[in-house]
């Protein structure tokens, strides 16, 4: 079945250390997006990616970095510089690019030990 | 003014009833509009695509209104199993906005 797979869904995080969260999707979907959900509040883009090779800073970047080296791939990862980084990670992907209509993963779950 | 909002909720609903929600946007260029429905501690799923002549899924109806900018979902018959939140999703050029959700409960 095509679908979008993350992993882990739980993540824990030490003071200082980076961590990395996999997106894996085989929709063949061209784009591809991270969002952070805070408790009871909407998704945030984070960055997004429109083509192989090419990703965009979204309205919260500082403290993430991505790479997309495959279609396929969209690993995000949380480094140090993000002082707050407990929350619920999303990634998605779409046909067109920037379309509202979007295939979510079941998400990874980030806390500070 | 926030570009995308709706009511927090939650609304508790008996079942069997109808409940609307209404998601109002700012920017008068968007150009399209999703419903998502999110289940607790999950991921959210695409419920449907709002149309401009309105479009209806079922027990599941969205319209829009471009004049008053403003989107909504109708759902008739509730049923237990539509308890979640409920996204709407606003889509120009160079954003996609999602509001914060409505909760739904539907009461036994």
């Amino acid at each position: 079945d095509g679908g979008i797979t993350q992993s882990p869904k739980y993540l824990f995080r030490k003071e200082g250390q980076n961590v990395t969260l996999s997106c894996e999707q085989n929709l063949n979907h061209d784009a591809m997006y991270w969002y952070r959900q805070d408790p009871g509040q909407g998704l945030r883009l984070i960055y997004y990616s429109q083509i192989v090779n090419d990703f965009q800073k979204g309205d919260i970047a500082e403290g993430y970095s991505v790479s997309r080296e495959k279609k396929e791939s969209f690993p995000l990862t949380v480094t140090s510089a993000q002082k707050n980084p407990t929350a619920f990670y999303l990634c998605a992907s779409s046909g067109q690019a920037q379309s509202g209509a979007q295939h979510f993963g079941d998400g990874t779950r980030l806390s500070i030990l | 003014r926030k570009e995308v909002e709706q009511d927090p909720g939650p609304f508790n609903v008996p079942e069997g009833a109808t409940v609307a929600f209404n998601c109002t946007y700012s920017n008068s260029a968007s150009q399209s509009f999703f419903w998502y429905r999110q289940d607790c501690r999950k991921e959210p799923k695409l419920l449907m695509s709002v149309y401009s002549s309105g479009n209806e899924d079922g027990r599941f109806t969205a319209q829009l209104n471009r004049a008053s900018q403003y989107i909504s979902l109708l759902i008739r018959d509730s049923k237990l199993s539509d308890s979640a939140t409920y996204l709407c999703v606003v889509n120009r050029d160079d954003k996609i906005i999602f509001g914060k959700g409505t909760r739904l409960h539907i009461l036994p």
